[in-house]
């Protein structure tokens, strides 16, 4: 089975301005998480999508955003841009909610905001 | 603010040493923890999705018990080996109310495992 993928990779924007980050999940895994790693502050959690449906958020602004698909592919959408917002973003499928099945996770996307 | 704290930051080992870490989280509306290993340059890896108090899971070298009612998790591994080396996190996910899940990461255990 192929593993999680996501694109792009690398990506540098600039304050201000919005980006979309895609996972395809592992294929069957209806569950996709999202979640946001910088040197600061760790991984941090951001939202779950099952069957197309948002489950859970974590704490972050209304700036970062996402959605699924039929297919359970995922965008997530960051909009107006902070330099903070500089860091490396994985997805993660699923085959069950809630967290009480393995996650597998995507190689990620790191974003750099000037 | 969920308090997950992993200890110790970071641990150096000999090669063929045994060693454990712990996972400390609140004990109140427990729903799962979750291990992962974390090399880097590459995607963080599933190790043990525990739920039940008691727990005890083990895979090859590697095993983890949890303890629901004291907030804590420990992963053990026996015989450390050079490749072993890597952040060790754990992620704590709580019921908030209702169908609402709040998964926390704590900071994770670095290992060294020196040949």
């Amino acid at each position: 089975k192929a593993g999680v993928t996501q694109t792009p990779r690398y990506l540098i924007k600039t304050r201000g301005q919005q980006v979309t980050l895609s996972c395809s999940p592992i294929s069957g895994h209806r569950s996709v998480s999202w979640y946001q790693q910088t040197p600061g502050q760790g991984l941090q959690f951001l939202f779950e999508y099952f069957s197309e449906t948002q489950r859970n958020k974590g704490n972050f602004p209304g700036r970062f955003s996402g959605r699924q698909f039929s297919n359970s592919r995922s965008e997530m959408n960051v909009s107006t841009l902070e330099l903070g917002d500089s860091a490396l973003y994985l997805c993660a499928s699923s085959s069950g909610a809630r967290f009480t099945e393995t996650q597998y996770f995507g190689p990620g996307t790191r974003l750099l905001v000037l | 603010i969920l308090n997950v704290e992993q200890s110790p930051q970071s641990l150096h080992v000999q090669e063929g040493d045994s060693t454990n870490f712990t996972c400390s989280f609140p004990s109140s509306n427990f729903y799962a923890l979750h291990w992962y290993r974390w090399e880097t340059a590459k995607s963080p890896e599933a190790l043990f999705v525990m739920t039940l108090n008691g727990d005890e899971k083990k895979k090859g070298r590697i095993s983890a018990t949890l303890n629901t009612k004291e907030g804590y998790s420990y992963l053990y591994i026996k015989g450390s080996q050079p490749e072993d080396s890597a952040t060790y996190l754990c992620a704590f996910i709580r019921n908030s109310g209702g169908s609402n899940y709040k998964l926390t990461f704590g900071k994770g255990t670095l290992l060294t495992v020196n040949p």
